[in-house]
């Protein structure tokens, strides 16, 4: 069964700080994985990362693929209140096209 | 910017009746799927839905879950004997190829009393 794991479950921080949110896995014929910001509803999609795609920035956020560790890291620097939300690590894997989702990290980012 | 809209956002029913949930993914897009997610828990799989065929279906998707796509715009997820432990938010994503992306829809969620 595919699993994944995320890291730290929740994390408050001031403005202007750096966080690194943590995602390890265990899939079966890994195909990708992809990291979403879950406000209040939908997740919303923020990068997608595979065997020929193993780092993305896009601003202020970041995100890397260890293929030998099955594991990724996000990481958001200056941190605004508008970053709190939670952030949810998925895996595709096997031949289908369904996401495994961890349990999310609940980012808190005080003013 | 497209965007995967679902209705209605909120759907209360007693247990045993029959809910529809509707979805309608973004235009150009291929491949539909519902997941679900229960309050406090994780997000999970329940469906996935090509060329008028279920691809994939989780555990979860027992006899009593139905999916169709009745047109060429709406995908939905009927659960035809609602129990208490359907209450969740329910998500509908799509995406227009297999390995890339998913886009989610902003949820219905589901109360059953």
């Amino acid at each position: 069964e595919d699993k994944v794991v995320q890291s730290p479950l929740s994390l408050v921080v001031h403005e202007g700080d750096t966080v690194t949110l943590n995602c390890s896995y265990e899939v079966t014929n890994f195909r990708s994985l992809l990291w979403y910001k879950q406000e209040k509803k939908a997740p919303t999609f923020l990068f997608m990362l595979t065997s020929s795609g193993i780092e993305k920035k896009s601003g202020r956020l970041s995100s890397i693929l260890d293929k030998k560790e099955l594991s990724s890291i996000l990481n958001i620097t200056a941190t605004q209140t508008g970053d709190s939300a939670i952030y949810l690590c998925a895996v595709g894997g096997n031949a289908g096209n369904m996401l495994t989702f961890g349990g999310g990290t609940r980012l808190m980012v005080k003013p | 910017e497209p965007e995967v809209t679902q209705t209605p956002s909120h759907q209360v029913t007693q247990m045993g009746q029959e809910v529809i949930l509707r979805c309608v993914p973004i235009s150009n897009h291929l491949y539909f799927y519902w997941y679900r997610q229960i309050l406090g828990q994780k997000v999970e799989f329940l469906v996935s839905f090509y060329n008028n065929e279920i691809s994939e279906k989780s555990e979860i998707f027992d006899d009593q879950f139905s999916v169709e796509r009745p047109d060429g715009s709406n995908f939905t997820l009927k659960i035809r004997s609602t129990k208490l432990e359907d209450s969740a938010m329910y998500f509908c994503a799509s995406n227009p190829r297999p390995g890339v992306e998913q886009y989610f829809g902003p949820g219905t969620r589901l109360t059953v009393t």
